[in-house]
């Protein structure tokens, strides 16, 4: 069962804007939640993270917000910018770092 | 360089043959992740270490699929008598400890099987 969501496949935003990236989860045991940045034919890079006792973490133009009521967090970019345009993955830690992974979402930035 | 590293990053294979996969984490780091990546979706859990400890491998599709991590550094993730769905991208992924520390990635090692 797919216990973490990216529920859009793909988003596209103008250089200068901001990107709005969503993620749901199910599992109220994981703890922990990390965004990392995909480009082709690399591997995963490691954005930002956000431990559950959080609302909010800041990393310059990356902020993460987390909503446990409702298992929802999202990434912010501001502003975003071309190197900005990759797959985007949600992640859930529940236990000793195991994560689950949402689908990925692929942003676009337009110039 | 200081990151992970993942051999071969490409590696064609006839149905039926065994393939071996290497990571090399970064140094000092004691937790080990494999992941499997399917096109179009998120890295699935295959299993992980602790040292040279094999913790849980609960994610492994089946009993081809076996990792060790001998020396509690590098890693190998062999794959006997290989099949069609076994296609896909496995990364391998290394932290300080295991939860509440992100996993640094290595690009990963593309399997086909034909």
């Amino acid at each position: 069962d797919q216990q973490v969501k990216q529920n859009s496949p793909s988003l596209s935003v103008q250089e200068g804007r901001i990107s709005i990236l969503n993620c749901d989860y199910t599992n109220s045991m994981f703890d922990y939640f990390l965004w990392y940045k995909k480009y082709p034919a690399e591997g995963p890079t490691f954005l930002i993270s956000i431990s559950s006792i959080k609302d909010k973490n800041e990393d310059g133009r990356f902020t993460v917000f987390l909503n446990k009521s409702a298992k929802h967090l999202s990434l912010h970019i501001v502003p975003s910018q071309p190197g900005d345009s990759a797959v985007y993955f949600c992640a859930a830690n529940g236990s000793w770092g195991k994560l689950q992974f949402g689908a990925g979402t692929q942003v676009v930035v337009t110039p | 360089g200081a990151g992970v590293s993942q051999s071969p990053r490409y590696k064609v294979a006839k149905r039926g043959q065994d393939v071996a996969l290497r990571c090399d984490p970064i140094s000092g780091h004691v937790s080990l992740f494999w992941y499997q990546q399917a096109l179009g979706q998120g890295p699935e859990f295959l299993t992980y270490f602790q040292n040279e400890a094999q913790l849980d491998k609960s994610g492994l599709p089946s009993d081809r699929f076996f990792a060790e991590r001998p020396e509690g550094s590098v890693s190998t993730l062999k794959i006997q008598r290989t099949q069609q769905e076994d296609s896909a991208v496995y990364l391998c992924a290394s932290s300080t400890t295991g939860g509440g520390q992100p996993q640094h990635f290595g690009d990963g090692t593309r399997l086909s099987i034909l």
